[in-house]
């Protein structure tokens, strides 16, 4: 039960490039969540889904946009990098929502953009 | 707009005292509240939570109290060791919201032997 798993754990992006990161659940879990984490900032969420084919916008969208086509895996594009994207990003994922439930998290993508 | 506070980045503390860490929120919807713990190239992982019915959770070495009047949330370890050693962010959440959290900055925790 390898849990959450993201992919990959370190990229280099020049500005304008793009580029996928990968989320995968084995928990059978229906949500899951798309965030970053800047010094000083805590986690901010970018995307996030309630259940297969669904997604909705979370608090800093903007330059990202996000799959989930099937139930155990959550993508996140970043269509045109911006230094502004260089961040740890983290994937998770909850039973359900409603806060009680617990959000697992995955080790983090480190994104560097130059 | 932060809606979940921490106010000290950093707290050190000798093994085997009481570690508190503090949390302020400004929303009063928020109904649930959760503290996750991070070491360093890990992901953040689930500590101890709260519903806003209650005013203490206790879960072994660690106990959450919740005044929703002061809107503030203390995390209380003790005694601390050195393993605790970690950032520990609060987070907060309301029923409606799909689940989606409000995280604070953090607190880093140094303990000291």
């Amino acid at each position: 039960n390898a849990g959450v798993t993201q992919t990959p754990k370190f990229r280099v992006l020049k500005t304008g490039q793009s580029m996928t990161l990968l989320c995968a659940q084995d928990m059978n879990h229906e949500y899951m969540y798309w965030y970053r984490q800047d010094p000083g900032m805590g986690l901010r969420l970018i995307h996030y889904s309630v259940g297969e084919g669904t997604t909705a916008k979370g608090e800093v969208p903007d330059g990202y946009n996000v799959s989930r086509l099937k139930k155990q895996n959550f993508l996140l594009g970043l269509e045109s990098a911006a230094p502004s994207q260089t961040s740890v990003y983290f994937c998770a994922s909850s039973r359900t929502g409603g806060g009680k439930y617990e959000q697992y998290f995955g080790p983090g993508t480190r994104l560097t953009v130059t | 707009d932060q809606q979940v506070k921490q106010n000290s980045p950093s707290l050190s503390v000798q093994e085997g005292r009481i570690s508190i860490l503090n949390c302020d929120y400004t929303n009063s919807m928020f109904d649930y509240f959760l503290w996750y713990k991070k070491y360093p190239a890990e992901g953040p992982t689930f500590l101890i939570s709260i519903s806003s019915i209650k005013d203490k959770n206790e879960d072994g070495r660690f106990t959450v109290f919740l005044n929703k009047s002061a809107k503030h949330l203390s995390l209380h370890i003790v005694p601390s060791q050195p393993g605790d050693s970690a950032v520990y962010f609060c987070a907060a959440s309301t029923t409606d919201s799909w689940g989606k959290l409000q995280f604070g900055a953090g607190t880093q925790v140094v303990v000291t032997p």
